[in-house]
């Protein structure tokens, strides 16, 4: 199984600040990673698909990168609504895996 | 607008079965993936199972391998999730989600299904 490392756990930043979010797979996922946020009892959302594609209506602050094992989401200016747990996932291979996460608050 | 309603969840004794439902509208129900995907209280996600379009392929991780049935009605644009012998280990709020050629991208608001004596 693939095992997917997001660091860190917990990231608190200021408003408008550039933000860098994780993710580590225990082997090559060939881009096949993908980036949800979750708010506080809601469904996740998708943001990112297949490293660095934006899902459609999400904006355009919040963008992805990576290959082989490395991958991140970046938010180039950090705002109040921002603030939720992120969680990368692969669905290169089954099982599909997800990350444990990261939490994401504002200072 | 695409739309996946999760029902069925509920307080079950271990061992238990459960039949959960995801009722979809919006998209071409028989063109897509289904999958499930579950999250204990105050954890992470957990992939489930997942279904290809026409239903005859099926994916489980190996917690639920050999206890859990996904399946899908394309007549009726319904998906389904046999639970058997459930654990309690097994609580958590389970989503259903569509994957329209990628990841999941659609999700149900969730239901939640609770294993205790």
């Amino acid at each position: 199984d693939i095992q997917m490392t997001q660091s860190p756990s917990v990231l608190s930043a200021s408003v408008g600040d550039r933000v860098t979010l994780n993710c580590k797979a225990s082997q090559n996922i060939n881009k096949y990673l993908n980036w949800y946020q979750q708010k506080l009892g809601e469904a996740p959302k998708l943001l990112i698909y297949n490293t660095n594609n934006l899902q459609t209506g999400i904006p355009s602050r919040f963008s992805g990168s990576g290959s082989g094992t490395d991958y991140t989401l970046t938010i180039s200016s950090l705002q109040p609504e921002d603030v939720a747990t992120y969680f990368c996932f692969q669905h290169n291979s089954w099982p599909l895996t997800f990350g444990s996460g990261t939490k994401l608050e504002i200072k | 607008e695409v739309q996946l309603v999760e029902s069925g969840g509920g307080l079950v004794q271990p061992g238990s079965p459960l039949k959960l439902s995801c009722a979809a509208s919006g998209f071409t129900f028989s063109s897509n993936w289904l999958n499930w995907i579950r999250q204990a209280p105050g954890k992470g996600l957990e992939w489930v199972a997942s279904i290809n379009p026409d239903g005859s392929s099926t994916y489980y991780p190996d917690t639920v391998k050999g206890r859990f049935v996904v399946s899908k009605d394309n007549a009726k644009n319904t998906g389904y999730l046999q639970m058997n012998n459930l654990r309690s280990e097994d609580t958590a709020m389970y989503y259903c989600a569509r994957t329209g050629g990628g990841p999941p991208d659609y999700w149900g608001q969730g239901v939640m299904v609770t294993v205790s004596s």
